[in-house]
């Protein structure tokens, strides 16, 4: 593993069903984000984790759960699926310690809710 | 409230130079951060800026007045491969990334 992967790559769901998005870095971070991608708006923050065994509420965390059980993964569940939730999901980590903060991206999740 | 604004969309053509301005309004400074993303890709890190003044990088430029709220990404001969999106995020007293919608590049030959 080189940076950060996500899985799935793309994946259609129906409403009301349960899906959890996978986020694994090797890049020993400390900080791991969840964004979601809409078109015409910039992404915006779900949920946070500084470290591991902490997490915190972004701008629009509502429907969605997190848990950050060690350093390198991040994993994001919907617990029941609605179609306002069909986004473009990025997982990022970031070193907190050092440095100016940049975030790295994951390739994406191409999630469509019906 | 916070807020990033830029442009939308911005054409230019191969070979040219172009200017990508952003504005903020935050709750807190920590720095402020110019990605590309293209189509269907995440994005990756350009430049970060957290003193005023200009920060170049290649054919990449970025200039930051903290006094203003303003930023601009200065793009030098532009090549097809530079068309994209290009965001701007302002990291806040939170250190967490507050993010414009992002502007798209057209570069036409």
């Amino acid at each position: 593993i080189a940076g950060i992967t996500q899985a799935p790559t793309s994946q259609i769901l129906a409403a009301g069903r349960r899906m959890t998005l996978r986020c694994t870095q090797d890049m020993r971070h400390n900080a791991m984000y969840w964004y979601r991608q809409d078109l015409g708006l910039g992404l915006r923050l779900i949920h946070y984790s500084n470290t591991a065994g902490t997490t915190g509420k972004g701008e629009v965390p509502d429907g969605y759960s997190v848990s950050r059980a060690n350093t390198d993964d991040f994993p994001l569940t919907l617990a029941s699926a609605v179609p306002s939730q069909t986004s473009v999901y990025f997982c990022a980590s970031s070193d907190l310690a050092g440095g100016n903060n940049e975030q790295f991206f994951g390739p994406g999740t191409r999630l469509t809710v019906l | 409230g916070q807020n990033i604004d830029q442009p939308t969309e911005m054409t230019a053509t191969e070979g040219a130079i172009v200017q990508i301005n952003c504005t903020y309004q935050t709750s807190g400074f920590n720095g402020l951060f110019w990605y590309q993303q293209h189509a269907g890709e995440a994005p990756t890190f350009l430049s970060y800026n957290v003193l005023d003044g200009l920060e170049e990088k290649g054919r990449f430029s970025s200039f930051l007045s903290r006094s203003k709220g303003y930023s601009y990404l200065l793009l030098k001969e532009l090549q097809m491969k530079d068309s994209a999106s290009y965001l701007c995020a302002v990291m806040d007293s939170n250190y967490q990334l507050i993010w414009g919608a992002g502007t798209k590049l057209i570069i036409k030959p």
